[in-house]
């Protein structure tokens, strides 16, 4: 399997644009999430899917934020307008319910630069 | 809520020696799994090692291993024979059965040749 796959791996936008992350969880899992880590705040959960469907996006910092699950080999995380607080890097994980330790495994990493 | 503490933000080590980080935690359930990750600087997450909490018995994955004590709350990372490629950010972690997973703040691990 080829892992947890997220694109781009760098993006550089200016303040007010949209970006669009993808993520495509492994297959057959049934669980994706979405982290921010930022050197101040750490890795913060942004929204959990179970099946495609948001279970929990409490972490979703404003509404400038979305993410959604079309499908379950596609993820997008949105963020129209952007701004220079948004810039970190943003990972993608999935999981497997039963599978062994309810691992998560992540992507590489998105790089986001907001100018 | 749950929360992860690592009261350690950087730890140095000699190669060939062994090291320990610290990780304590805050939780009101008795079935969760804790885990440790390692970030090198190429960004990605890789599990280093694993503990469900139902299970005594400390893991060990080759030169890594684990001292789980619930009672306590704790969960340290001990890396014996430290390598240079051992340097990385260390992350441990905490998820209930089908939840969400915690991380803590991060140990920042440096491995002097």
């Amino acid at each position: 399997d080829a892992g947890v796959i997220q694109s781009p791996r760098h993006e550089v936008t200016e303040m007010g644009q949209e970006v669009t992350l993808r993520c495509k969880p492994i297959s057959g899992h049934d669980y994706l999430f979405w982290y921010r880590q930022t050197m101040m705040r750490g890795l913060e959960l942004l929204i959990y899917f179970n099946n495609n469907v948001p279970i929990d996006d409490s972490g979703m910092p404003e509404d400038r934020f979305s993410a959604k699950m079309p499908n379950a080999s596609f993820s997008n995380l949105k963020i129209q307008p952007s701004e220079p607080r948004d810039s970190a890097v943003y990972f993608c994980a999935s999981s497997l319910v039963g599978g062994s330790f309810n691992e998560q495994f992540f992507g590489p990493g998105t790089r986001l630069t907001v100018l | 809520a749950q929360t992860v503490t690592q009261s350690q933000p950087e730890m140095s080590v000699q190669e060939a020696e062994t090291v320990t980080l610290s990780c304590t935690y805050d939780t009101s359930e008795s079935d969760y799994y804790l885990f440790w990750y390692k970030q090198p600087p190429s960004r990605q997450m890789i599990l280093v090692i694993r503990q469900e909490a139902y299970k005594q018995q400390n893991a060990t994955e080759n030169r890594f291993s684990v001292n789980f004590q619930k009672a306590a709350k704790s969960f340290s990372l001990k890396i014996s024979d430290s390598q240079l490629g051992d340097a990385a950010m260390y992350f441990c972690a905490y998820r209930r059965r089908w939840n969400d997973m915690r991380f803590g703040a991060g140990t920042r691990l440096t491995v002097k040749p």
